[in-house]
């Protein structure tokens, strides 16, 4: 079972222009919802994560979107710059289950100078 | 900083070969995780611990897969016998009580031919 669906597959963005990845979950008991990078030969790194009673966390040039009623959430990366091609990862994970992460397929994001 | 080491980085081994891949947590991280990552399935959890005792092996194929935690430093994933749908790789991932977000290793790729 698809817990937590990711799009777009791939994305391709021009130097200095916005990234934008989404996920859907359907699990309502979720209550953290992380992001990491991955860069190619590396583990995934946690990025910036949001619990559900805020509508929006912004660090730098990274910030996550949260729509509770949606059951959505989103990665926006401002300006965005080649050292941030890499692959996103969504994630969310509850309370009851110590903390286990249910992971999207991942974004693979292009970033041309 | 902190980082979880998983060792070996490669392996190449022939089918039916024995394979043991280990991996030392963050100190003082409690919860350990095993995910394997392949181009058609993602990232999937394997199996996970915490204070060192299994919580969840659902995702291992239980007759050639086993893990282990024989002290909080270090952790272990063996498959025997390997075969070749196992090349993949896989991360090591610890995190702390209430902490949600994980730290991953670099990895084992490991391919079996």
């Amino acid at each position: 079972q698809q817990q937590v669906k990711q799009s777009p597959q791939s994305l391709i963005v021009q130097k200095g222009g916005i990234s934008i990845i989404n996920c859907a979950y359907e699990n309502t008991a979720f209550d953290y919802f992380p992001w990491y990078q991955q860069f190619p030969g590396k583990g995934p790194a946690l990025l910036i994560a949001i619990r559900p009673d805020v509508s929006e966390k912004k660090e730098g040039r990274f910030t996550i979107s949260f729509n509770k009623s949606a059951k959505q959430f989103s990665l926006h990366i401002m300006d965005s710059q080649p050292g941030d091609s890499a692959t996103y990862f969504c994630a969310a994970s509850t309370n009851t289950n110590a903390g286990k992460s249910t992971f999207g397929d991942g974004t693979t994001l292009t970033v041309k100078p | 900083d902190a980082r979880v080491t998983q060792t070996p980085r490669h392996k190449v081994t022939e089918m039916g070969q024995e394979v043991t891949m280990r991996c030392q947590p963050i100190l003082g991280h409690n919860t350990v995780f095993w995910y394997r990552q392949t181009m058609m399935q993602g990232l999937e959890l394997l199996a996970y611990f915490r204070n060192r005792a299994p919580l969840d092996d659902s995702g291992m194929p239980k007759d050639r897969f086993s893990a282990e935690m024989p002290d909080a430093t270090l952790a272990t994933l063996k498959i025997q016998p390997s075969e070749p749908r196992d090349s993949a790789v896989y991360f090591c991932a610890s995190a702390d009580t209430g902490s949600y977000g994980y730290t991953f290793g670099s990895g084992t790729r490991l391919t079996v031919v």
